[in-house]
């Protein structure tokens, strides 16, 4: 069965600095994509980044990255010159053709 | 706002009631989703319906009735529910279930107390 672990429950940064959140997933599938959902309070849960497991090169989305380890099955998103709105529950998805999974989730704050 | 709309977004109810949440997609897709989210335990997968027929129930009690009449809607029936039940109630929707690279679009949530 594939599983999406998020080891950190929360995690804060100070503004403007870069913070790494942690995923690990376990799976026997070959194709599958990851994605990184942000949920802000009382807000609706929006898509921040995905990656495709068939690429190497790691996905960007202006200051969001991602390092994509295959082998490690690892998948951490890193947040550069983090702001105020960056403040959210971050959660980790696993989406193959036949399950779609999700981490449970780190609380990021962001410190002024 | 996604796409995705939910109402009522809060609800408050006794355990002996009955009451729908509804969902709706303005976005064409083709698979809807319900999930709970609580303290507890933060996303749970409950029901998937792919072409307003279910393909997926995650052994959620029967309490919980859900329904698909079209492509575009989706409800959560409840009755009888018990104060554990209380959660962030999300819908979410794809284009397809079946195709990996589409991601989930998700609507605000029904906040459900249950006293």
């Amino acid at each position: 069965a594939q599983t999406v672990t998020q080891s950190q429950p929360e995690m804060s940064v100070q503004e403007a600095e870069t913070v790494t959140l942690s995923c690990t997933y376990d799976t026997s599938e070959s194709d599958y994509y990851l994605f990184w959902y942000k949920q802000p309070p009382s807000r609706q849960m929006i898509l921040v980044i995905r990656q495709e497991a068939y690429k190497q090169q790691n996905a960007t989305e202006n200051r969001f990255s991602v390092n994509f380890q295959k082998a490690a099955k690892s998948f951490s998103l890193k947040i550069s010159d983090s702001q105020l709105g960056d403040a959210a529950m971050y959660f980790c998805a696993y989406r193959s053709e036949s399950k779609s999974t999700f981490g449970d989730g780190t609380t990021l704050t962001v410190k002024p | 706002e996604t796409g995705v709309t939910q109402t009522p977004r809060h609800l408050v109810m006794g355990m002996t009631n009955k009451k729908s949440l509804k969902c709706e997609q303005h976005l064409g897709h083709n698979a809807m989703y319900w999930y709970k989210q609580s303290a507890k335990k933060p996303l749970e997968l409950m029901f998937v319906y792919s072409l307003e027929e279910r393909v997926e129930n995650n052994s959620v009690p029967s309490r919980f009735s859900p329904e698909c009449p079209n492509s575009s809607h989706l409800f959560l029936h409840l009755h009888t529910l018990q104060p554990e039940d209380s959660a962030l109630y999300l819908c979410a929707s794809s284009q397809d279930l079946l195709a990996e690279a589409y991601e989930q679009y998700f609507g605000p949530g029904t906040r459900l107390t249950v006293t």
